[in-house]
């Protein structure tokens, strides 16, 4: 089994300063790793994903995530926020193997950007 | 990627009543799921709905109270029966597309149940 830890519940920021959103993960097994943001009354969009190769994967509206398998963290960045960027962020993983693609999410981050 | 749309976006119903949420998506998939967001919660899956065999469902959840359809590749259905102030979420399907094991999600159906 999976779990997906996100330790901050939430997370405010200024405009144009750089954001960290952490996620941690533990499973038995090796694992696909994502980020979904969801805006405010919306369904949830896909940032980025990491399933292989190079551990620094950039998605879209500027975000990047770092996948750190002996921490076994996927924490999510971006050097300059916007306040289009005030969000609800998961993290979520699914085993590589079996599972049956299932996504395991995390609780979220609430992102709101201040001017 | 994949293109979901759900219907209806937004219901309130009486307790006691049920509902039937549909999804559609632009194109053939094998995979489909239905998840739950409880007010101010994360997602939890619902259950995996396969074309051409029975739904396949998470611990906590029933088939009598969440029956789900899957007629063919491109749509499904999730009713969810006999409703109660707890059933109050947002319900979200989701699809598996383009080969990369990322899933993609519907607009989601907000539901009240007064």
């Amino acid at each position: 089994a999976q779990s997906v830890t996100q330790l901050d519940s939430q997370v405010p920021v200024f405009e144009e300063a750089p954001v960290e959103l952490r996620c941690n993960y533990s499973s038995s097994v090796s694992v696909y790793l994502f980020w979904y943001v969801q805006y405010p009354n919306q369904g949830l969009q896909l940032l980025l994903k990491y399933l292989s190769g190079s551990t620094l994967v950039k998605g879209i509206n500027g975000f990047e995530a770092e996948f750190n398998k002996s921490q076994t963290s996927f924490h999510l960045r971006k050097p300059s926020v916007h306040i289009s960027d005030t969000a609800e962020y998961f993290c979520a993983v699914t085993p590589l193997t079996g599972g049956g693609n299932k996504l395991t999410f995390g609780t979220g981050t609430q992102l709101k950007v201040e001017l | 990627s994949a293109v979901i749309s759900q219907k209806p976006s937004r219901d309130i119903c009486q307790r006691g009543t049920s509902l039937t949420i549909q999804c559609q998506v632009d194109s053939q998939v094998t995979m489909m799921f239905w998840y739950r967001q409880q007010p101010g919660q994360s997602l939890t899956l619902i259950a995996t709905a396969n074309q051409g065999s029975e739904a396949t469902y998470e611990s906590g959840f029933v088939i009598d109270k969440f029956p789900i359809s899957r007629p063919n590749l491109t749509f499904s259905t999730l009713t969810v029966s006999n409703m109660s102030p707890e059933d109050s979420s947002i319900y979200l399907c989701s699809v598996v597309a383009g080969g990369m094991r990322a899933q993609y999600f519907g607009p989601g159906t907000r539901l009240t149940v007064t």
